[in-house]
Order: structure tokens, then sequence, then C-alpha cells
């Protein structure tokens, strides 16, 4: 079963221009990742953010979480051709052992 | 890069045979988790291994086991593999005692094709 949804499923934008992307979740979570997968190949960790905070950042990446209502935003700043690629949240299911997963926000960026 | 290491890339297996996918973790790491992810849709968790042992189990039938070896390396075998087994079959390494509470470090994956 999944956990996460993200929204929009598909998001087109031009170079420069900012992206943002949300995660709804279900449960309660200790933590919360956005990883970033190219062409349905590996993941690649982004950031990750605990339940006791609210909002972080890393480069043009800054995340948001907001507990009383489930959700998380990724924004991209200033995007680039290279941000293309689908984009995963993903929530521990309060044993800690595994990842629950959206199925992604799907990003292209036209030059 | 990840160091993290799966093998083959890609495979294709006729329906009813078995199949066996490799891991080598990251340096470091003692933890092994193994997803499966459909074409389109998100990750969803097989398996982990902590120091050898099965730590936790997601919604998959007996047919899907896996080992983890002393160098933590971790292997995933498929017995009598059905169509529905198509997919991205993902290793991920981590730290600690099963608890993923810091980030995954992902293979680059084994696309599976069942015929």
């Amino acid at each position: 079963s999944q956990q996460g949804e993200e929204d929009p499923q598909a998001l087109s934008i031009q170079e420069g221009e900012n992206a943002t992307m949300n995660c709804s979740y279900k449960t309660s979570i200790n933590n919360l990742q956005w990883y970033r997968q190219n062409s349905g190949r590996g993941l690649v960790h982004l950031i990750l953010i605990r339940s006791n905070e609210r909002e972080k950042h890393s480069g043009r990446l800054r995340v948001t979480l907001d507990t009383s209502k489930k959700s998380s935003s990724l924004l991209i700043t200033a995007s680039r051709a290279a941000d293309t690629a689908s984009y995963f949240c993903a929530t521990d299911d309060g044993s800690n052992y595994q990842l629950i997963w959206g199925a992604g926000t799907k990003l292209i960026i036209k030059p | 890069e990840t160091g993290v290491t799966q093998s083959p890339t890609h495979l294709i297996k006729t329906r009813g045979q078995q199949v066996t996918l490799r891991c080598s973790s990251q340096s470091g790491h003692n933890t092994v988790s193994w997803y499966q992810q459909a074409l389109g849709q998100g990750p969803q968790f097989i398996f982990q291994y902590y120091r050898e042992e099965e730590n936790g189990r997601g919604n998959f039938p007996p047919r899907f086991s896996g080992l983890q070896f002393p160098n933590y390396s971790s292997e995933l075998n498929v017995n009598a593999l059905e169509l529905d087994d198509s997919a991205l079959y993902l290793c991920a390494s981590s730290w600690g005692p099963g608890r993923m509470n810091t980030e995954a470090f992902f293979g680059q994956g084994t696309r599976l094709t069942v015929v």
C-alpha cells in the first residue's frame, strides 16, 4: 500500500522557473524524505526532514513539512534541464524499518 | 554514484523460472532493503536485512526470499516467476539497527522482464 501521494502527477515548466511538488501522507511519521529518479533508474536522496522540523533547505531545494495537515512540499528554484526527473516522497511507517512511497511527480524542464 | 551496486542491470526470464538478483551495499552500511517498482509507480517494500537476519517484510509472497552475507551484500531470490513480477528491483543500503531515520543509498536497479 502507498502512504504518500504526490501532486501534481506531472509538471512541465520552462527552464529558470520554480517548480513546486506536494506530498500528502496518511499516518504519523518520524521523518519524510524526498528522492529523485532519472529515467526509471536508481533513486537519489535529496533531503530528509524530521517530524519536529518545519522547513529545510539544501542548495536550490526547499522542503516544508506540516504534520497537522500531513503534507510536505518540495520547491526547486531556478530550474535547470538537468532537474528533469521523477520526484518521490517517502515516509517511514512508524516501525522505522521501511520507507513507504508515493507514485511520484514527473517533472519536465523545457529549455 | 552511491557506492551501491546491483547486478545484473537487465534480465529476461520465462514465467515459472527462478531468478537471483545481487546487491553490494555501501561501505560501512549494515542494513539492506529491497524494493519492487512497477512502471509508473513508487517503490514497494519487499524486505529488509540487518546483520544477516530478515528485519521486516512487506506484503510479498514467500516465493520472494533473500539473504544477507557477512560482508552485508545481499541477494533477492524470486521463485516461480509470474508476468506481474516484471519490474525494476531496487536495493538500498543504510546504517542503523534497521531504522530508516537516515537517508538510504540506492543502487541503479535491476530491470526484470518476465515473458
